[in-house]
């Protein structure tokens, strides 16, 4: 497709489960972000990869939360060890620049993450 | 610590009229700022946005006003359509890579 897919579109977890949510940004796309959307809120900053580098994780909440994007395209976020406030819609970024901050992000429709 | 907010929860204007949303930040390092429309089950799609160095930029129906000195922008909405009805999201950058986000407003544009 086109666009940046994320799946699975849905997830439900036991509370100490680990989970994958896997990125398919827009081809030849640079830079790919992940954000954390909590129910009733603007989208959070986890993580930011430039092709295969990630460039920064200050974002991420805690040492369970792992993410990697190993040739520069496809991305997974882990969640090790699920807690109930790790439930929230985790929405994958992309976009074309590598260097400029101007530009606008292309965004997946999300994971919504349910952690019983 | 909320560097972007949106202070309205929610908005309802009827249709044909303006739609006028608003932004405070309080990061003085950010330098360009986004609106992004968000529809149920769908990701955030970006609308509009306006560099530092400008105060105003218009794109067809859409305008967005940015007043450095009060750290305050909004977006107008002119003529507002139900197709308009959706989550706007005010976001803002600077030297850091990512985007920081406000908390939402939905929109509702009545019939």
């Amino acid at each position: 497709g086109a666009g940046v897919s994320q799946s699975p579109r849905y997830k439900v977890a036991k509370r100490g489960q680990d989970v994958a949510l896997r990125c398919d940004p827009i081809s030849g796309h640079v830079s790919l972000f992940w954000y954390q959307q909590a129910l009733g809120q603007g989208p959070e900053f986890l993580t930011y990869f430039q092709n295969e580098a990630q460039l920064d994780k200050s974002g991420l909440p805690s040492d369970r939360f792992f993410a990697e994007r190993p040739e520069g395209s496809v991305s997974t976020l882990k969640i090790q060890r699920t807690q109930q406030e790790d439930s929230a819609v985790y929405l994958c970024a992309s976009s074309p620049s590598g260097t400029q901050n101007t530009g606008e992000l292309f965004f997946g429709e999300g994971s919504r993450l349910t952690v019983l | 610590d909320q560097q972007v907010k949106q202070n309205s929860p929610s908005l309802s204007v009827q249709e044909g009229r303006i739609s006028i949303l608003n932004c405070d930040y309080t990061n003085s390092m950010f330098d360009y700022f986004l609106w992004y429309k968000k529809y149920p089950a769908e990701g955030p799609t970006f609308l509009i946005s306006i560099s530092s160095i400008k105060d105003k930029n218009e794109d067809g129906r859409f305008t967005v006003f940015l007043n450095k000195s009060a750290k305050h922008l909004s977006l107008h909405i002119v003529p507002s359509q139900p197709g308009d009805s959706a989550v706007y999201f005010c976001a803002a950058s600077g030297s850091a890579r990512q985007l920081t986000f406000g908390s939402g407003t939905q929109l509702t544009v009545l019939p």
